[in-house]
């Protein structure tokens, strides 16, 4: 059986403040994707990465695929209160199966 | 498109009473995906679907639960009897193919069993 652990579950931070959360697996990928969830709304892509070692980076986000392709994480610098909400990330397989981690509840405090 | 369509946005109804949860996918999209959200488990996978075809139904908590694809624009989440313990936000999502993984999901169906 797939699964995804998300680390931590909730973070609480000051705006400015940097934080890091953590996607792993004991399972390959061919896909590691980070969606962010508003209360009342679906998950929403925010980034896809499908090599291991991919870096990218979408403003003050940067996403990592790890070399194996079995975890990832998400960086954000100078957090700002409208990043708060529901991080969440799923892997992809070659069966087009997708499944999500339990996600990371984020909270940036003015 | 208008982006994947759910009905109904919430229902509430009594244990032991049928649910029937509707999804109607992006045109042209393949896979078609259910799921469960709660706070305690998350973003569960219940089954999905590839052409029409169920592909893997591991994640359906038991019989109580049935889920149909009849056609390429409509797929149904059935719970006969439901039971409290299904409370929880349903999730339709589908994706254009097992390459173009992004998945675009509705905005669920908020299920209350009193």
């Amino acid at each position: 059986t797939q699964l995804l652990e998300q680390s931590p579950q909730f973070l609480s931070i000051q705006e400015g403040e940097n934080l890091t959360v953590y996607c792993n697996s004991s399972s390959v990928f061919s896909s590691l994707q980070w969606y962010r969830q508003e209360p009342g709304e679906g998950p929403v892509l925010l980034v896809t990465v499908v090599t291991g070692g991919e870096v990218k980076k979408l403003k003050r986000l940067t996403f990592q695929f790890g070399d194996a392709r079995k975890d990832s994480s998400l960086h954000i610098t100078a957090a700002q209160p409208g990043d708060t909400g529901l991080y969440l990330c799923a892997g992809g397989s070659n069966t087009g199966k997708l499944i999500f981690g339990q996600g990371t509840t984020l909270q940036v405090k003015p | 498109d208008a982006g994947v369509i759910q009905s109904p946005r919430h229902e509430v109804t009594e244990m032991g009473q049928e649910v029937t949860l509707r999804c109607k996918p992006i045109s042209g999209h393949d896979y078609l995906f259910w799921y469960r959200q709660t706070m305690m488990r998350g973003l569960e996978l219940l089954i999905y679907f590839n052409n029409n075809v169920p592909i893997d139904d591991s994640g359906m908590p038991e019989d109580r639960f049935s889920a149909k694809m009849p056609n390429a624009s409509f797929s149904t989440l059935k719970i006969q009897p439901s039971e409290p313990r299904d409370s929880a936000v349903y999730f339709c999502a589908s994706t254009a193919d097992w390459a173009n993984t992004e998945a675009f999901f509705g905005q669920g169906t908020r299920l209350t069993v009193v």
